[in-house]
């Protein structure tokens, strides 16, 4: 078991362009999520899946983002037309049981 | 409503004991957990409690639960310098319907040890 993984670690993009991050699970974790965390604040919830079904979005969560976790294992995050304000390290969290929840490095964006 | 706080800053010499605050305010909550990041790192999952505990203890780490006042702490003894790092407490609710177990975190405690 090699913990939650996230690719990239950093990106740097212009303002208008679209990103997409990738994060894997710990392997057999059905609840995945993804939170922001902006620089001094602690994360906020984004999204949530189980399994392949996204069951709770944060109105944080603009029409510009979507995230998908097609077969259940890896999810993606997208963010089209990025602003400025979209710069924060976004991470990805698994669990299986009702206890711990597992975080992965995060992705740092920059968007310049 | 949900909120989470913590004091910004705790500054404590090496080999003294920390003891970092966290107040919360919904008492659906069933899980609060004590998370460490290090400067460009993601989230260390130190420890958790269960709502209906009043105390864990974890190595050099206990965690008190008031429940009637909403409190947590982390006591951490023997602090290293290896400590530094800023720690996230974090709620969330597990059961029930429409509770899909998304954590609730506060601003996140700086803790400074010097040598």
């Amino acid at each position: 078991d090699t913990g939650v993984s996230q690719n990239p670690r950093h990106k740097i993009t212009k303002r208008g362009q679209n990103v997409t991050f990738r994060c894997d699970p710990i392997s057999e974790h059905n609840r995945l999520y993804w939170y922001r965390q902006t620089l001094g604040q602690g994360p906020e919830f984004l999204t949530y899946f189980q399994n392949e079904a996204q069951l709770e979005k944060s109105r944080l969560l603009s029409d510009r983002f979507s995230a998908e976790r097609p077969k259940g294992s890896f999810s993606t995050l997208e963010i089209q037309r990025t602003e400025q304000g979209d710069s924060a390290m976004y991470l990805c969290a698994s669990r299986q049981t009702a206890t711990e929840a597992f975080f992965g490095q995060g992705t740092r964006l920059t968007v310049v | 409503g949900e909120d989470v706080e913590q004091s910004l800053f705790l500054s404590v010499r090496e080999g003294d004991s920390s003891v970092i605050n966290c107040t919360y305010t919904d008492s659906s909550s069933t899980y609060l957990y004590w998370y460490k990041q290090e400067p460009g790192a993601g989230l260390q999952l130190l420890t958790y409690i269960f709502s209906n505990m009043d105390m864990k203890q974890d190595q050099r780490l206990t965690v008190l639960l008031n429940k009637k006042d909403k409190h947590l702490s982390l006591r951490i003894a023997d602090t290293q310098t290896g400590d530094s790092a800023i720690y996230f407490c974090a709620e969330t609710r597990l059961y029930g319907s429409g509770n899909t177990g998304k954590l609730i975190f506060g601003q996140g405690t700086t803790l400074q040890v010097k040598p």
